[in-house]
């Protein structure tokens, strides 16, 4: 079964450092790619996709993410930080209809911006 | 632009009574999505619908319907609840399924069963 990883619980970073979320996929076939933000109590906000053409795609408030599917692997990466981005990350999978007509959410990494 | 509405955004139940959400997709969103949120948990999907026909299924309890209404809103029934029911719910919408489309999330209805 398809199945998403997001190995970090948590991470911490200093305002204004580089980011990076790492998420790893385990599907049949090149899945689509989705990161979705959601803050304390909201609903979930997409930052970004990928569906096929060009692997680095560029999202919403400044975040871009990198498909490598030598590494089966989806990250998401902002290069400075903002103490607004403190906020829960699920990165998500979706296919071809074979699989299913739903996305498959990683179990989340929470970000914490330090000052 | 319009959103997905969801109704009610709170809503507290006792055990085993039945409660009841609503999704409002997108306008000319045809597909509808339920997804159930527990407290630190990942979004676990639920059902979905595609022109008012069930499209997939997920782990929704036997004690869950749903359906997709003529007008593409849909509801999501919740019979004999129990205490792990208590979650926040999610709808989203989408133009055709996900082969060619991207969800667009509602806030949710968060259910609290005492």
């Amino acid at each position: 079964a398809q199945s998403v990883t997001q190995p970090d619980i948590h991470i911490t970073v200093s305002e204004g450092a580089s980011l990076e979320l790492r998420c790893n996929y385990s599907y049949g076939a090149t899945p689509y790619l989705f990161w979705y933000v959601q803050s304390p109590g909201q609903g979930l906000q997409l930052l970004l996709k990928y569906f096929s053409g060009d692997t680095l795609v560029q999202g919403i408030k400044g975040f871009e993410a990198e498909f490598k599917r030598s590494q089966s692997s989806f990250n998401l990466r902002k290069p400075s930080v903002h103490w607004s981005d403190a906020a829960e990350y699920f990165c998500a999978v979706g296919g071809p209809m074979e699989y299913g007509n739903k996305l498959v959410f990683g179990a989340g990494t929470i970000l914490r911006v330090k000052s | 632009a319009a959103g997905v509405i969801q109704s009610p955004r709170h809503l507290i139940k006792e055990k085993r009574e039945t409660a009841t959400l609503k999704c409002y997709p997108i306008p000319r969103h045809d597909t509808v999505y339920w997804y159930q949120q527990g407290p630190g948990q990942d979004p676990q999907f639920l059902i979905s619908f595609y022109e008012k026909m069930q499209s997939d299924k997920g782990s929704i309890p036997d004690r869950f319907s749903a359906q997709q209404f003529s007008d593409y809103h849909s509801e999501l029934n919740m019979s004999s609840l129990e205490l792990g029911d208590s979650a926040l719910y999610f709808c989203a919408s989408s133009i055709g399924q996900l082969l060619t489309g991207e969800l667009f999330f509602g806030e949710g209805s968060r259910l609290t069963v005492l």
